[in-house]
């Protein structure tokens, strides 16, 4: 158990929705990062918050967005969905700032979008 | 931009042998190197990574890693697998500290045959 948190685990919709995706970071950790991870694309990066702003910016669509809130925990948005967005979303965290830069790693929420 | 290139998709190997895993990467200054392994429907779990100094490192799981800068390799390296090693390995490569946003190879999938 990596001390991550993410729901839901599984979530089926249809094109043109919007999803919601929850992390809860390891106690303590200040960073929380996204990946989506697709057989086509492999692990790709989307976006890293550091408690509470935005660090850093992979390759995430206009139509997601992401936030960190107080308490540190953080949503992944992910609206009018295409069949492509089909994916399984990782979020990480760390402790963030001059650290060992390991990630610990939630399950992941598979989004299945028909 | 850092990059990282596992060449090998899949590999079967005999419960008992030795296994190693190729990882190239391409990033202009001193690289932090991670490798990471996922087992099926778990998050990723960090086996070893490299910062500096000692060239062979080692890492959780009796997995070994070398960093060769001349040809910008870090394999990973174990002398006798386990029929629980079958997972998937990814190498990742990190720019600095302070935003340990992580590239990821492709992955290489690891099948173990009694």
């Amino acid at each position: 158990d990596s001390g991550v948190t993410q729901t839901p685990k599984h979530l089926i919709t249809a094109t043109g929705q919007r999803v919601t995706l929850r992390c809860s970071p390891r106690s303590g950790d200040l960073s929380v990062y996204w990946y989506q991870q697709s057989l086509d694309q492999g692990l790709q990066f989307l976006i890293q918050y550091y408690n509470g702003e935005e660090r850093a910016k992979g390759n995430i669509l206009e139509r997601f967005s992401a936030q960190q809130f107080p308490d540190l925990h953080s949503e992944l948005n992910l609206s009018s969905l295409e069949l492509g967005d089909s994916a399984l979303y990782f979020c990480a965290s760390s402790v963030g700032g001059r650290t060992t830069g390991e990630l610990f790693f939630g399950e992941g929420s598979r989004l299945t979008v028909l | 931009a850092q990059s990282v290139t596992q060449p090998d998709i899949h590999i079967t190997v005999s419960e008992g042998a030795s296994l190693e895993l190729r990882c190239n990467y391409s990033y202009g200054a001193t690289p932090y190197l991670f490798w990471y392994v996922q087992s099926p429907g778990q998050g990723l779990q960090l086996l070893l990574k490299y910062f500096s100094g000692d060239t062979l490192v080692q890492g959780i799981k009796g997995f070994e890693a070398e960093f060769k800068r001349s040809q910008s390799s870090f394999n990973l390296r174990k002398p006798s697998v386990h029929w629980s090693d079958a997972a998937e390995y990814f190498c990742a490569v990190g720019s600095n500290f302070g935003n340990e946003k992580l590239t990821f190879g492709t992955g290489t999938r690891l099948t173990i045959i009694p």
